[in-house]
């Protein structure tokens, strides 16, 4: 079974500080990993998509990469700013599974 | 714009009460997905359908029961509504498994009293 692990479970930065974001997962048989940002009260945004056969995705200011053989996906956010305060999950969709959910990294960025 | 609409945002009810909640999507998605959110537990699957007339238990799938009779809605019953299914309750749909990405709505907070 899947599960899906995120580091750290907090951050708080200053602005404009480079940040990086952990994803970790036990079974690297995925179709694809997304990442998505919450805002308190509201629903999921996704913020980006990978698919097993790609490497790294980049949407702006975010760059998210899937290094499958290790179970591992980070999240890089540049030049943060205090409006990307939020948690940020990350989930796994697995063969003969679903999506399976990391708890989120809830994200500070201080002005 | 497409978008994944849920109904009501906020409800209020009373143990052993039906209670159900409506999703409806207009992304034309085949797959339509029901979570429930927990402070500790994260996200949660509780049913999920991958087209018209096909639904499946996900993991915490009692006490709740779904059907599926369009390719737009697929609405969430409580049957006997209990204070543990007090939480937040998310639908989202994705186009075909394996290939989509999964859209979510605003929620419904559902407080069971």
């Amino acid at each position: 079974k899947q599960e899906v692990t995120q580091i750290p479970a907090a951050l708080s930065v200053p602005e404009g500080e480079n940040l990086v974001l952990n994803c970790s997962f036990t079974d690297s048989a995925i179709y694809n990993l997304q990442w998505f940002r919450q805002d308190p009260g509201k629903g999921l945004t996704s913020l980006l998509l990978i698919q097993s056969s790609q490497r790294e995705q980049t949407s702006g200011r975010l760059n998210a990469s899937l290094d499958k053989s290790s179970g591992r996906s980070t999240l890089y956010i540049a030049a943060s700013q205090p409006g990307d305060s939020a948690t940020y999950l990350c989930a796994a969709d697995n063969y003969g599974q679903n999506f399976v959910f990391g708890p989120g990294t809830r994200l500070s960025v201080l002005p | 714009d497409a978008e994944i609409t849920q109904s009501p945002r906020h409800k209020i009810t009373e143990t052993g009460r039906q209670v159900t909640l409506a999703c409806h999507q207009t992304w034309n998605h085949n797959n339509m997905f029901w979570y429930r959110q927990d402070l500790g537990h994260g996200l949660r699957l509780i049913h999920y359908s991958y087209g018209v007339q096909d639904t499946n238990k996900g993991e915490v799938s009692d006490g709740y029961s779904v059907s599926r009779s369009n390719t737009e809605d697929l609405p969430l019953t409580l049957e006997s509504a209990a204070s543990s299914q007090t939480s937040v309750y998310f639908c989202a749909s994705s186009e075909k498994k394996g290939t989509g990405e999964l859209f979510f709505g605003e929620g419904s907070r559902l407080t069971v009293l």
